[in-house]
């Protein structure tokens, strides 16, 4: 069974531009999780998304911003990019419910 | 304000030492978890415990889940240079089906 995966798996912006990052998750999964792993901070929680609509957003701008797709894949879009988002960004997949959650690796972003 | 906080943030200790983990909060949760992560992977899945005053044995792993379900422990025995990594305790409360992580503990366990 192949895993969540992201990508790409590293990228690097300048401040002001426009990033995309993606998520595949696991075949049956229909929850995609985002977070954000900045330095020294843990896991920060973005978005959450089940079956194609958001269903809860944690305390970021709205420049943060994301979709689900009916094939359950995800996109994570963040505008107007900023020297303090530069970050690991994970995303991870569930079935509903309170079943385990499974990570991707993660995108690197770093913002210059 | 961190909701979970986790201690210590750091722990070098040397191969066969045993350790463990805090993770605490004001808030109750309906079940907590527990993940590891390594360099350039995302974490994965060790233990959930759900019952006040539950405890689960991993291994050289034993997890518990306060009475109250507010807290919870890692202790690890005799531990490795395997075990070393990022340990991540998360909480999850009935509302918004999301997981609230602490901010992490390092380990590092020397030869």
């Amino acid at each position: 069974e192949a895993g969540v995966t992201q990508s790409p798996t590293h990228l690097i912006k300048t401040r002001g531009q426009q990033v995309t990052l993606r998520c595949s998750p696991i075949s049956g999964h229909t929850s995609v999780y985002w977070y954000q792993q900045a330095l020294g901070l843990g896991l920060q929680f973005l978005l959450w998304y089940d079956e194609g609509e958001e269903r809860n957003r944690g305390n970021f701008p709205p420049r943060f911003s994301g979709r689900q797709f009916p094939n359950y894949s995800s996109e994570l879009n963040v505008n107007a990019l900023e020297l303090e988002d530069s970050a690991l960004y994970l995303c991870a997949s569930r079935v509903r419910g309170n079943s385990p959650l499974h990570f991707g690796n993660g995108t690197r972003l770093t913002v210059t | 304000t961190q909701l979970l906080e986790q201690s210590p943030q750091f722990l070098s200790i040397q191969e066969g030492e045993n350790l463990t983990v805090y993770c605490n909060s004001s808030s109750v949760f309906s079940s907590l978890q527990w993940y590891r992560q390594e360099p350039g992977e995302g974490p994965v899945l060790l233990v959930t415990v759900v019952t006040g005053g539950e405890v689960k044995k991993l291994k050289r792993l034993t997890f518990q889940f306060g009475d109250a379900r507010k807290d919870s422990s890692l202790h690890i025995t005799a531990a490795q240079p395997g075990d070393t990594g990022l340990y991540l305790c998360a909480g999850v409360k009935n509302q918004g089906g999301k997981l609230i992580f602490g901010q992490g503990t390092e380990l590092s366990v020397k030869p």
